[in-house]
C-alpha cells in the first residue's frame, strides 16, 4: 500500500510558465513533507519542505502548498526554467518527523521546453 | 567540505559474485540509508541504520547485506542471491531517522 503517491509520472511545461507537481498521502499522522529534485545519474537534492502547522512555504521560485483535509500537497515552480527539468520526489517521515524513515513517492519527471 | 561519498561510480558484477558498495559520510549523522532506483521508478529502501551497530531491513532487503561498525561508514554488499542487481544505488544520511536526507552521488551497478 503506497502511502505517498505521485500519480503523474511526467509533466511537460513551457519555459516561463508555471509547473505544478502533485503529491497525495494516505496517513494523517504525517506531519512533515519534503520535496527532492533528481537529475539522471546523480543523487537527489533537497528542494523545500513544509510542516503540517503551515499550509504554504515559499523559497524563491519554489512554493509548496499543503491541504491537510485533502491529504494533498503540491509544488509550484514559477517561472519554470530549462534547468528545472528533472525528476521530483515528494517524501514524508512514516510516523512523523524524527520518528521513522522517509517514505518516497514514485516521482514526476518534469520537462521544461523553450 | 561535509558530504556523503559513494564509490565506485560504476561497478560491474559477474555471475555468482558478491560486490560491495562503499558509503562514507562526514556530516556526523546518526542515520544512514541505502536506496535502489530502477529506470523509470522511484526510490526503494534496501536497509537503514539509526545508530552504530544497528540496522533494519527496508522494503527490498533480500539479496543484500550491510554493516555499521563505524558512524561514518555504511557499506552495502550485493550478494549472489540478488538475482536482478542492475540498478542505480543511492546512499543517504540524516541527523536522525525521519529527518531531511542528504544523498551521495550514486553507484551504477551492472551485471556482466
Amino acid at each position: 500500500d503506497q502511502q505517498v503517491k505521485q500519480n503523474s509520472p511526467s509533466l511537460s511545461v513551457q519555459e516561463g510558465r508555471i509547473s505544478i507537481l502533485n503529491c497525495d498521502y494516505t496517513n494523517s499522522m504525517f506531519d512533515y513533507f519534503l520535496w527532492y529534485k533528481k537529475y539522471p545519474a546523480e543523487g537527489p537534492t533537497f528542494l523545500i519542505s513544509i510542516s503540517s502547522i503551515k499550509d504554504k512555504n515559499e523559497d524563491g521560485r519554489f512554493t509548496v502548498f499543503l491541504n491537510k483535509s485533502a491529504k494533498h500537497l503540491s509544488l509550484h515552480i514559477v517561472p519554470s526554467q530549462p534547468g528545472d527539468s528533472a525528476v521530483y520526489f515528494c517524501a514524508a517521515p512514516g510516523g512523523g518527523v524524527g520518528t521513522d524513515k522517509l517514505i518516497f513517492g514514485t516521482g514526476t519527471r518534469l520537462q521544461v521546453f523553450p | 567540505d561535509g558530504g556523503i561519498t559513494q564509490s565506485p561510480k560504476y561497478l560491474f558484477r559477474k555471475e555468482g559474485q558478491n560486490v560491495t558498495l562503499s558509503c562514507e559520510q562526514n556530516l556526523n549523522h546518526d542515520a544512514m540509508y541505502w536506496y535502489r532506483q530502477d529506470p523509470g521508478q522511484g526510490l526503494r529502501l534496501i536497509y537503514y541504520s539509526q545508530i552504530v551497530n544497528d540496522f533494519q531491513k527496508g522494503d527490498i532487503a533480500e539479496g543484500y547485506s550491510v554493516s555499521r561498525e563505524k558512524k561514518e561508514s555504511f557499506p552495502l554488499t550485493v550478494t549472489s542471491a540478488q538475482k536482478n542487481p542492475t540498478a542505480f544505488y543511492l546512499c543517504a544520511s540524516s541527523m536522525r531517522v525521519g529527518e531531511k536526507l542528504f544523498f551521495g552521488s550514486g553507484t551504477q551497478l551492472s551485471v556482466l
